[in-house]
């Protein structure tokens, strides 16, 4: 089976940097995915890690330890508008469950003026 | 270029009613994705389809639930009947293949159900 947890909430201020953390347990791993989800909205693409290490894009970074089943996402010069659920999900290797996302119950970012 | 496009957006019912949702995926997209998100979870996945072949139903409730992609491009997701329980939001995804690479999933803006 697949086990994903991150915290349920968070808050930041303006112009800080927040860490979302994300580790999971899986049969197999084949690449690890955050999406961005704004209220009523639907979950858009932020970045894919599936090698160990530090993928940069733009204020937002995303960091993998395959070996410790461990991801975080690194949000800076936050925006008022980076309030939304930040969503860790993990795709397996193989298996009937191959392609499948494994999604993990999202992260409330709140950002305060 | 469009997005994935669901319809409706919103839909209230009664228990024990039917109910239809249709997704349109992005042009040239071949793997379509059928998800129920409940309120503060994350989206997980009913069934996955191939072009029109479904290669992942294994989370589908196949007593109530019901879906089909005829000719590969649109598709539907049924529900006869309607319980209580399946008060969630219906996201349908698209993406140009399911299994390896970014092969980044594009969401639609999903179909709020209520089952009063």
């Amino acid at each position: 089976g697949q086990n994903i947890d991150q915290p349920t909430e968070m808050t930041a201020t303006e112009g800080a940097i927040v860490q979302i953390n994300c580790t999971y347990q899986t049969s197999g791993f084949n690449g690890l995915f955050w999406y961005q989800q704004h209220a009523g909205e639907a979950p858009t693409f932020l970045s894919y890690n599936v090698l160990d290490g530090l993928e940069e894009k733009g204020r937002f970074s995303s960091f993998l330890s395959r070996s410790k089943g461990y991801s975080y996402l690194l949000l800076k010069e936050l925006q008022m508008k980076d309030s939304a659920s930040y969503l860790c999900a993990v795709r397996p290797r193989g298996g009937s469950t191959l392609g499948r996302l494994y999604f993990g119950r999202g992260t409330q970012l709140t950002v305060w003026p | 270029e469009a997005g994935v496009v669901q319809s409706p957006r919103y839909k209230i019912i009664e228990k024990k009613q039917p109910v239809a949702f249709w997704c349109n995926p992005i042009s040239g997209h071949n793997t379509l994705y059928w998800y129920r998100q409940n309120l503060g979870q994350g989206p997980e996945l009913l069934i996955r389809y191939e072009n029109e072949e479904a290669v992942d139903d294994s989370q589908l409730p196949k007593d109530r639930f019901s879906a089909e992609r005829l000719k590969g491009v649109d598709s539907t997701l049924k529900i006869q009947p309607a319980e209580l329980g399946d008060s969630a939001v219906y996201l349908c995804a698209s993406s140009l293949k399911g299994t390896s690479g970014i092969n980044e999933q594009f969401f639609g803006p999903g179909t709020r159900l209520t089952v009063l």
